[in-house]
């Protein structure tokens, strides 16, 4: 595709219940890259994926929180036993190169996550 | 770690003004990259310019420009002849030239909230 794919676009969910989240790159681009952005805030970094391989995952904020990338191409975030305060649009970005380098990311349009 | 603060929760301004929105952060490195990024009420987010921290000279795309002032650790938008279409949330971030201990994702501030009035 064009650019940044991510399903499902919206989910509601009860509490308690285990959720995945998926995100498809633009294809070649190495770098993948997961934010979570609370109601009127900025984004918070989560995982870096390199290829298939996650040099950085110092952002996810518990050990319900986990995520895999196939090749350099589809990953998905997991979220179990799903929590009020995990209500948030979930961000998935990509980059062609290595994060430090100078190159963008390109961003999805996100999956609204609704903890009931 | 770094931070980055934008301290206007919202900015408003007539279409075909100029604003300046502002952005300031804190880091010990000496190089670095900044951007300044649009989210729409579509939640995707659009890079509108970014900086290398050691170029001297500010970035310009069109009508976006930035004044990067390195010693004071600012990095302010300004958009000339502001459009309907300019209406968004706008975010600074920050992103190190190292790697590990979360350097690798970009950093953001809270945004601001750009209301352009006809």
């Amino acid at each position: 595709g064009a650019g940044v794919s991510q399903s499902p676009s919206n989910k509601v969910t009860e509490k308690g219940k285990d959720v995945e989240l998926r995100c498809d790159p633009i294809s070649g681009h190495t770098a993948l890259y997961w934010y979570r952005q609370r109601l009127g805030q900025g984004l918070e970094f989560l995982i870096y994926f390199q290829g298939n391989s996650a040099p950085d995952k110092s952002g996810l904020p518990s050990d319900r929180f986990s995520a895999e990338r196939t090749g350099e191409s589809v990953s998905t975030l997991t979220i179990q036993r799903t929590q009020q305060e995990d209500s948030a649009v979930y961000l998935c970005a990509s980059s062609p190169l290595r994060a430090n380098s100078n190159q963008p990311q390109h961003f999805g349009d996100g999956t609204r996550l609704s903890i009931l | 770690a770094q931070t980055v603060t934008q301290s206007q929760p919202e900015m408003s301004v007539q279409e075909a003004e100029t604003v300046t929105l502002s952005c300031t952060y804190d880091t010990s490195e000496s190089d670095y990259y900044l951007f300044w990024y649009k989210q729409p009420p579509s939640r995707q987010m659009i890079l509108v310019i970014r900086q290398e921290a050691y170029k001297q000279q500010n970035a310009t795309e069109n009508r976006f420009s930035v004044n990067f002032q390195k010693a004071a650790k600012s990095f302010s938008l300004k958009i000339s002849d502001s459009q309907l279409g300019d209406a968004a949330m706008y975010f600074c971030a920050y992103r190190s030239v190292y790697s590990g201990g979360g350097a690798d994702g970009l950093t953001f501030g809270k945004g601001t909230h750009l209301i352009i009035q006809p």
